[in-house]
């Protein structure tokens, strides 16, 4: 079955560290999103990519890294400058250019120890 | 500016109807999306609407869509426990180039006996 897979599901990072969420989607979907859930928050978008070796910012960039090398792949770097990393992070990918909105992943939950 | 609002909090009984209510910003929004999100797990769409529709049935689910008002709500009707999860209105709209998802805080549905 196609899917959206995240991984780990749970991360653990030191202060100073960076740290990659695994995201591989085998939908043939061109996007692909990073979000970040914080509780009691809607969904904020960290980057997104509509083609491969193509993305572009969101609205909390700053502090995370992207890459887009493969259709299937879009992994996403928590930096250490990124001062407030504990969260949920959560992918998608859609088609571009049709309404069906966005497949997601089943989330990581990073936690700095 | 780009806001999906939704209101935080709703308990209902066992076998009862809930409403979830949703407003948002953008008139010229095509498609107007539901998803679930169940703890821990990633969001899951329920269903979706297409802006020249009033209303979208399936199954226990009902959609309704009043553009004028720019109001979205989703009933769920004989509510069950296992709908106890966050529910998240989202807006699809043109931005920065591409379609993109704006996505409501989400509604905390409580189902008690």
């Amino acid at each position: 079955d196609g899917g959206i897979t995240q991984s780990p599901k749970y991360l653990f990072r030191k202060e100073g560290q960076n740290v990659t969420l695994s995201c591989e989607q085998n939908l043939n979907h061109d996007a692909m999103y990073w979000y970040r859930q914080d509780p009691g928050q809607g969904l904020r978008l960290i980057y997104y990519s509509q083609i491969v070796n193509d993305f572009q910012k969101g609205d909390i960039a700053e502090g995370y890294s992207v890459s887009r090398e493969k259709k299937e792949s879009f992994p996403l770097t928590v930096t250490s400058a990124q001062k407030n990393p504990t969260a949920f992070y959560l992918c998608a990918s859609s088609i571009s250019g049709t309404g069906g909105g966005y497949t997601f992943g089943s989330g990581t939950r990073l936690t700095v120890v | 500016g780009e806001d999906v609002e939704q209101s935080l909090f709703l308990s209902v009984r066992e076998g009862d109807s809930s409403v979830i209510n949703c407003t948002y910003t953008d008139s010229s929004s095509t498609y107007l999306y539901w998803y679930k999100q169940e703890p821990g797990a990633g969001l899951q769409l329920l269903t979706y609407i297409f802006s020249n529709m009033d209303m979208k049935q399936d199954q226990r689910l009902t959609v309704l869509l009043n553009k004028k008002d720019k109001h979205l709500s989703l009933r769920i009707a004989d509510t069950q426990t296992g709908d106890s999860a966050i529910y998240f209105c989202a807006e699809r709209m043109w931005s920065g180039g591409y379609n993109k998802l704006i996505f409501g805080a989400g509604t905390r549905l409580a189902v008690h006996p």
